[in-house]
């Protein structure tokens, strides 16, 4: 079967840095996505990897590893608005999404 | 406009209640999907329509019937439905099906089902 796995919940402090870590098992693959989703709020695009490597986005980055079925979501200076949970998806060899439960992130002060 | 606009933003319905949810997306879309969302749980693909066309049930019960006019709007009619229903339920939209890119979401209408 296919299947995503991600840290149900974790805690920073704000000014630290904190890695999300994503592993998946999936038929085929089509890049990777991480979104982001405020409570209550849309999941909203963060990055997509579809090569092995880092994606620098301003505070995010995004690292992928196809060989080892491996990706994670860097977040540098978190500050208070970080606080959210942090989707990971996989499109599999049909395209289809495959979704991680995600990951809900807790930033105290 | 935000991009994708969907309505109701909350609603309570008991089991024997008849009412739909509305999805539109001023994007340029052509495919069209309802998720549902459960705590804890990975998002659920319910059905998606490319084009105007339903390309996927995911083995949704009946009691959900999607329908979808135009490209732009997208319905999910409900009835009948069990408390285990309560869910936030998301729609999204994408240029087209079976390609790369990113999904771009709505809000969610969160379904309570007394």
């Amino acid at each position: 079967g296919q299947n995503i796995d991600q840290p149900t919940e974790m805690t920073a402090t704000e000014g630290a840095i904190v890695q999300i870590n994503c592993t998946y098992q999936t038929s085929g693959f089509n890049g990777l996505f991480w979104y982001q989703q405020h409570a209550g709020e849309a999941p909203t695009f963060l990055s997509y990897n579809v090569l092995d490597g880092l994606e620098e986005k301003g505070r995010f980055s995004s690292f992928l590893s196809r060989s080892k079925g491996y990706s994670y979501l860097l977040l540098k200076e978190l500050q208070m608005k970080d606080s959210a949970s942090y989707l990971c998806a996989v499109k599999d060899s049909n395209y289809q999404l495959i979704w991680g439960a995600g990951t809900k992130l807790i930033i105290k002060p | 406009e935000t991009g994708v606009t969907q309505t109701p933003r909350h609603l309570v319905m008991g089991m024997t209640n008849k009412k739909s949810l509305k999805c539109e997306q001023h994007l340029g879309h052509n495919a069209m999907y309802w998720y549902k969302q459960s705590a804890k749980k990975p998002l659920e693909l319910m059905f998606v329509y490319n084009f105007k066309e339903q390309t996927e049930n995911n083995s949704v019960p009946s009691r959900f019937s999607p329908e979808c006019p135009n490209s732009s709007h997208l319905f999910l009619h409900l009835h009948t439905l069990q408390p285990e229903d309560s869910a936030l339920y998301l729609c999204a939209s994408s240029p087209s099906e079976g390609e790369a890119g990113e999904l771009f979401f709505g809000e969610g209408s969160r379904l309570t089902v007394l």
